[in-house]
């Protein structure tokens, strides 16, 4: 069964503009952590923003927000003043906290941004 | 200080040859992970090592794919008569593990781009 949905294949913004790319996460573990990582063309993998389950207040990094709702298990990103250089593939991912499971992160299947000037 | 490295870089290979696929993760950290991203896809676990423990090889796709990770740093993933269908990049990634944590961030390689002929 898919852990992390990803519904938007792709989304194109206006530069300047802010953007929501869309995550729901499916767990029975009551501790986990939520990631988002940006892949541009070249291939690396970038560490963006990071979100616990317990964590009292939405996470924010800079032009990076998390919209986390709890109860609805989503984990949504806000980047906010879009630039070029956002444009790449946004993965949204998940760890959690069963003994089991620890330290196994599962990747959703991306959301291809594009800015447009 | 230096990142995670992989090589090579890029793969060509014939059907039903065999491949091994190098990782050094960054120095210290005792978790590391292999995951495998199609053209255009979203990443897929394949194996995790933490520290002396038993690998987590549940994203195996067959026992054609085995990993090691000799002396707790370096592994090798390694491909036994390739298919068609293994040609993907395989990434690579480490993390910390002096605590417990689920923020733990995961930091990947460049990958290796494997194409079987």
């Amino acid at each position: 069964a898919q852990k992390i949905t990803q519904t938007q294949p792709g989304m194109f913004v206006q530069e300047k503009e802010a953007v929501t790319l869309d995550c729901t996460y499916d767990t029975s573990d009551p501790s986990y952590g939520l990631f988002w990582y940006k892949q541009p063309s070249s291939g690396e993998m970038i560490f963006l923003i990071y979100q616990g389950s317990y964590d009292q207040q939405n996470a924010t990094e800079g032009r990076y927000s998390l919209n986390f709702q709890k109860a609805r298990k989503s984990a949504n990103l806000v980047i906010s003043a879009s630039q070029l250089g956002d444009s790449a593939m946004y993965f949204c991912a998940m760890r959690e906290g069963r003994v089991t499971s620890y330290d196994k992160v599962i990747f959703g299947p991306g959301t291809s941004l594009s800015v447009i000037p | 200080g230096a990142g995670v490295s992989q090589s090579p870089s890029n793969k060509v290979t014939e059907k039903g040859k065999d491949v091994e696929l190098r990782c050094d993760p960054i120095s210290g950290h005792t978790a590391l992970y292999w995951y495998r991203q199609s053209l255009g896809q979203g990443l897929e676990f394949l194996i995790y090592f933490q520290g002396n423990s038993a690998p987590d090889k549940s994203g195996l796709p067959s026992d054609r794919f085995s990993a090691e990770r000799t002396g707790g740093s370096v592994s090798t993933l390694t491909i036994q008569r390739t298919q068609q269908e293994d040609s993907a990049v395989y990434l690579c990634a480490s993390s910390r593990r002096d605590s417990r944590s689920l923020q733990e961030t995961q930091y990947f390689g460049p990958g290796t781009r494997l194409l079987v002929l």
